[in-house]
């Protein structure tokens, strides 16, 4: 099982861009084992899914957000980013980096989260 | 796509039984099987329970059951625990541009 952690700030202004990484340990972000994934949780609420990336680079966006959310890999580093641009209060949630199967057997790896606030 | 519709609290005594619903479309949860159903406790990380509609991962307690009847999904928690009381999230694949849809989530209290 590999072990993800997310970084990044905390607090990003109206307007601006998001940005989180999510560093993998135990395991290549090369492997074919997994779809790197993002879902978001805002406070009190369920969860929301927001994209994935492959090995091969190919990634997929959920339609609400496909306008401003790119994903990405960092091979160098062993992680995956994401990037939120035009970012509102509608934004402010808890960011998890999680792991699926190409089988779809479920998210069965999780980041601890991180909780970014949209406010100026 | 819609989110998943679940109950938003369920409660049990210590030793029963509960089960939570997930109701979708016949455009995920009535198409695919591929639900799956999440435990988090507050502050916490979800954990993956369920998968495959029934399935459960290597160290899930047996207490934890799934099922399907058309476009509804099920959780069952039989023989109530105090460390049960959390909230529970189901899952679906969706497919087309969408892929993935989550429920609102449903709080379970262990009286």
């Amino acid at each position: 099982q590999v072990q993800l952690q997310e970084s990044g700030p905390g607090l990003v202004k109206p307007s601006q861009t998001l940005s989180l990484n999510c560093s993998v340990s135990g395991g290549s972000i090369s492997s074919d084992t997994y779809y790197w994934s993002w879902i978001r949780q805002p406070a009190g609420k369920g969860l929301e899914w927001v994209g994935r990336i492959y090995t091969s680079g190919s990634t997929n966006y959920n339609p609400s957000l496909k306008s401003r959310v790119t994903i990405s890999v960092d091979t160098s580093n062993n992680r995956f980013s994401l990037t939120l641009s035009s970012v509102t209060a509608a934004d402010t949630a808890v960011y998890y980096c999680a792991t699926i199967s190409p089988r779809g057997d479920g998210y069965n790896n999780w980041g601890q989260g991180t909780l970014v606030t949209v406010s100026s | 796509q819609s989110a998943l519709t679940q109950p938003a609290s369920v409660s049990g005594s210590l030793g029963q039984s509960i089960t939570i619903s997930c109701t979708g479309t016949s455009s995920d949860v009535g198409t695919y099987n591929l639900v799956s159903w999440y435990q988090q406790h507050p502050g916490k990380a979800p954990k993956l329970i369920i998968f495959e509609g029934t399935k459960r991962p290597s160290g899930v307690p047996n207490r934890f059951s799934g099922s399907k009847s058309g476009n509804t999904a099920s959780l069952t928690i039989s023989g109530l625990q105090a460390e049960d009381e959390a909230s529970y999230h189901c899952c679906s694949y969706v497919g087309g541009s969408t892929f993935w849809v989550f429920g609102g989530g449903t709080t379970l209290s262990v009286l």
